[in-house]
């Protein structure tokens, strides 16, 4: 089964911006791989901010974004603020089985 | 509105098995798949398998092959994670989440003790 790798942590300023990163041991993650962002906040459900590698909920703030960078799929923040300190995960597809990443821990300050 | 509504908070002994149930509303229910997630305290998300809820068709993560059952009940708009062989690295909470993982359960705590 493969592996999803993500940064076991990541920090950022206000106001500035950060990309956390998903790869896969099996290669390049690319548009197959149907790549899901989820925030989770302590003692809460994940929610979903990016699904199918760029595209939005209509709750997902305009300061996130996906995309796939060097190989990998990334998700942007521009312009944090403190509420999006968080965890958060990607979910790779292997031919319809899900893989999560092991969750980047953002915080903000 | 889309609810996805689960079964309560369990424990077990380990060895033994846990069955928890998925309750659908708001949509056809056959139309889309279900996923289940879990979490252990402090842990990351782990995705354990999903069912299409039309054919019944299951897909599982490897980890979980041959201890983890999903079925369905169409009639009930009901979907069922069934876990075996327990051990307490098994306590967790399970979700389950619709096939697009917009609608998520509440979650059910599974504590795995002797």
């Amino acid at each position: 089964q493969a592996v999803v790798t993500q940064e076991p942590s990541l920090t950022v300023s206000p106001g500035g911006t950060v990309t956390l990163t998903c790869g896969s041991s099996t290669g390049a993650v690319t548009s197959g791989h149907f790549t899901y962002w989820f925030q989770q906040k302590p003692g809460q459900t994940p929610m979903t901010l990016i699904y199918d590698t760029t595209n939005k909920r209509s709750w997902t703030p305009a300061r996130f974004s996906g995309s796939l960078l060097g190989g990998k799929a990334a998700l942007t923040l521009s312009g944090a603020l403190p509420e999006d300190e968080a965890e958060y995960y990607c979910l790779l597809s292997y031919s319809g089985v899900r893989v999560f990443g092991g969750g980047t821990k953002l915080t903000v300050l | 509105q889309v609810q996805l509504v689960q079964s309560g908070a369990e424990v077990r002994k380990p060895g033994a098995s846990v069955k928890v149930s998925c309750k659908a509303s708001g949509y056809i229910f056959t139309s889309y798949a279900i996923h289940w997630v879990r979490q252990a305290p402090g842990q990351r998300l782990e995705w354990m398998g999903r069912i299409n809820a039309g054919n019944g068709d299951t897909k599982y993560s490897r980890k979980f092959q041959g201890r983890v059952t999903i079925t369905r009940d169409t009639s009930a708009s009901t979907a069922y994670m069934e876990l075996t062989s327990l051990t307490s690295q098994d306590t967790s909470v399970y979700y389950c989440a619709e096939e697009y993982f917009e609608h998520w359960g509440q979650g059910t705590l599974v504590t795995v003790s002797s």
